[in-house]
């Protein structure tokens, strides 16, 4: 139990396009999702936390603008580029924060990551 | 604000061996969870134990576990009998418990388990 979806998991765009990942709990409704971001042989860098319903909290230096976060629903979160450039090429990932007994992982369960290229 | 250090960029294991993967933390906060996950070249980020900071005995999931001392602010993963299969990326992380709750990673330690 406990899965996120996560979609695309490769994608290649040209400069200045945007770009949608989507991240879907398919089995428990997600009422917080992190989004990371990791770049070649790094660790992953918290980029945002959102909370269904509400705006998303940005970590420092993350631009909200270029990095537009929709929680609509309890069960979807997605992370949009906005023209992107090749220095947003990365690899991006989503985490919901699980929570009850019910849940083994004793917190979290991650989406298998997007890689994103930009050209 | 939390912070995690893992000092060792690279490790080599020889198959059936155990390695020990160094982790070391700080944060002012009383409460905190701390976790190990292992991620392989496909990506994906694979859970594989979590110690409590409260937590009087370390904790164990088959042939990995976790040598905590609260004191040193240390959480080391042993992984007993190494297979090739371990061959990847391993990041420790922290949880306050507090606030977002959102996990803070170490730089990670690329294991390489050799024939």
């Amino acid at each position: 139990g406990a899965v996120v979806s996560q979609h695309p998991s490769r994608v290649i765009c040209k400069s200045g396009t945007s770009v949608k990942i989507e991240c879907r709990s398919l089995d428990f409704q997600a009422t917080t999702m992190f989004w990371y971001r990791q770049f070649p042989k790094q660790s992953l860098m918290l980029m945002a936390t959102s909370n269904e319903g509400s705006k998303a909290t940005y970590e420092q230096g993350v631009e909200k603008d270029k990095f537009l976060i929709n929680h609509a629903s309890l069960t979807l979160s997605t992370l949009t580029v906005t023209s992107a450039h090749p220095e947003d090429s990365s690899f991006y990932i989503c985490s919901a924060r699980l929570s009850g007994r019910s849940f083994s992982y004793y917190g979290y369960t991650f989406g298998s990551g997007t890689r994103l290229t930009v050209v | 604000a939390q912070k995690i250090t893992q000092t060792q960029p690279g490790m080599f294991v020889q198959e059936k061996e155990a390695v020990t993967l160094d982790c070391t933390y700080d944060t002012s906060d009383p409460s905190y969870g701390l976790f190990w996950y292992k991620q392989p070249s496909s990506g994906e980020m694979i859970f594989l134990i979590y110690q409590g900071s409260y937590d009087q005995q370390n904790a164990t999931e088959g042939r990995y576990s976790l040598n905590f001392q609260k004191a040193r602010k240390s959480a080391n993963l042993v992984i007993s009998a190494s297979q090739l299969g371990d061959s990847a990326m391993y990041f420790c992380a922290m949880r306050p418990d507090t606030g977002r709750r959102a996990l803070t990673f170490g730089s990670g330690t690329r294991l390489q388990v050799q024939p």
